[in-house]
């Protein structure tokens, strides 16, 4: 299995700033092939089914505000909040699909 | 617009086994991968099967032995079976589309909890 580690475990970030959650991945899930990063980014809100967010690394799923970004490629990852609005709290969890699927551990995102 | 529900007991003996049915809602199921993905009560995300197709099949490995992920493409639908299920096994379960790729829709989620 691949392994998916995110950090840090929790963050609290005041309102208007940045936030940034890495993800990394035991081994490569870039497939060459394709020039593909196979990972995916979902948003988790209390109460809520988890939310597609980001998917082959850095492609936004459709009617995500363009305040989320993805970036990274091989085993590192980034999902960045460029200005943190009061809903984007939640849990953040990475996926990878190079292989069976494994997510991250996630990351519980608070305001400051 | 296309949506998915769970549904199935919500309490689950030890040793028994654990059976739930999603119900897909707006649009055909053929053509898409379809999973089961479980959230054991203050844990993360863990996936559990998808299916494509009726037949082309996919478990996560620590769970293999005891699982069965099925297709009714004629009703819309598709179920998953765990055996012999324990206390580790009480989670929230959604269904979802997708898994082989991203996952980009999701039901709302149904909680089985094992107890006697």
């Amino acid at each position: 299995d691949i392994v998916m580690t995110q950090s840090p475990d929790s963050l609290a970030v005041s309102l208007g700033e940045r936030a940034t959650i890495s993800c990394k991945s035991s081994q490569t899930i870039f497939y060459s092939s394709n020039n593909e990063n196979y990972l995916a980014w979902y948003q988790h809100r209390p109460g809520q089914p988890p939310r597609l967010l980001i998917h082959w690394a850095s492609t936004r799923a459709s009617g995500v505000p363009d305040r989320f970004s993805g970036s990274g490629s091989g085993t590192d990852f980034t999902l960045t909040i460029s200005s943190l609005q009061a809903e984007d709290v939640a849990v953040y969890y990475c996926q990878q699909y190079y292989t069976t699927p494994t997510f991250g551990q996630g990351t519980r995102l608070e305001i400051k | 617009q296309v949506q998915l529900q769970e549904s199935g007991p919500g309490l689950v003996k030890p040793s028994e086994t654990l059976s739930l049915t999603c119900t897909v809602s707006g649009d055909s199921m053929t053509g898409y991968y379809w999973s089961w993905i479980r959230q054991p009560p203050g844990k993360g995300l863990e996936w559990v099967a998808y299916i494509f197709n009726g037949g082309d099949t996919n478990y996560n490995p620590s769970l293999k032995s005891r699982l069965t992920i099925s297709q009714d493409t004629s009703n819309n639908q598709f179920s998953l079976k765990l055996t012999f299920v324990t206390a580790a096994d009480t989670a929230i379960y959604y269904c979802a589309r997708g898994g082989y790729t991203e996952i980009d829709l999701w039901g709302q989620g149904t909680l089985v909890t094992v107890s006697s």
